[in-house]
């Protein structure tokens, strides 16, 4: 069973940055790319970008560039996300999705909770 | 690629029929996913290629359309149905997706 395990909500101050991850298992890491979408509070979805584990490759939503950065661990099978100079604006749900072989998101992480507040 | 859904609100009966539509800015052949959202669930991937059905999505649902303008249809509805609606397109980044049609019990 294919299976993205994301990390816990974060609470966070403006200005930091935050971390966080999706443990993939049930299927071989590095033969899927890894999107991560954005959920604002009451709205719709957000594609941020894509990485692909295998070469390291990325591809970005220009509204996220210099905002977040894709990372991916092929040792622990884990596909990292990193926002930095986080604002009110940024506070959302976040998720990570496996990229089938139709090009589409075939297997959703929980979801994390990120929370900009001083 | 802006995708516009309708409608973004909509209330029907167990067993009825209904249809959500989703039109893209400009043409992006078939590559048209429809996802279903529910509370403390994952999102479902339901249809994609714009009317092929994932793997374990009931017959009920189907999709149509290629081009700019496609539609979801969920006939005879069933209480599992009940939940928020994505279409998305995949034909060229960035990925976008429509503003969600929530449907709900009448």
């Amino acid at each position: 069973e294919v299976k993205l395990q994301q990390s816990g909500d974060e609470l966070v101050r403006p200005g930091a940055s935050v971390k966080m991850s999706c443990k993939a298992s049930g299927y071989t890491f590095t033969d899927y790319a890894m999107h991560w979408v954005k959920q604002s509070p009451g709205q719709g979805l957000e594609w941020i970008g894509t990485i692909i584990p295998l070469i390291d490759t990325t591809s970005y939503n220009q509204k996220f560039k210099g905002k977040a950065t894709l990372t991916a661990d092929k040792s622990s099978n884990t596909a990292y996300m990193e926002l930095s100079r986080l604002t009110s604006e940024d506070s959302a749900v976040y998720y990570c999705a496996r990229e089938d072989n139709y090009d589409v998101m075939d297997a959703w992480g929980q979801g994390a909770s990120v929370t900009v507040s001083s | 690629v802006q995708m516009t859904q309708s409608p973004s609100y909509l209330a029907a009966s167990p067993g009825e029929s209904v249809s959500i539509s989703c039109k893209a800015s400009k043409s992006i052949s078939n590559n048209l996913a429809w996802y279903q959202e529910k509370p403390g669930k994952a999102n479902k991937l339901l249809i994609h290629s714009g009317s092929t059905l994932q793997s374990g999505t009931p017959s009920r649902f189907s999709g149509s359309g290629s081009g700019t303008d496609f539609t979801l249809t969920i006939r005879s509805l069933e209480s599992e149905d009940f939940a928020v609606y994505y279409c998305q397109q995949y034909n060229e980044y960035p990925f976008t997706f429509g503003s969600g049609t929530k449907l709900e019990i009448k």
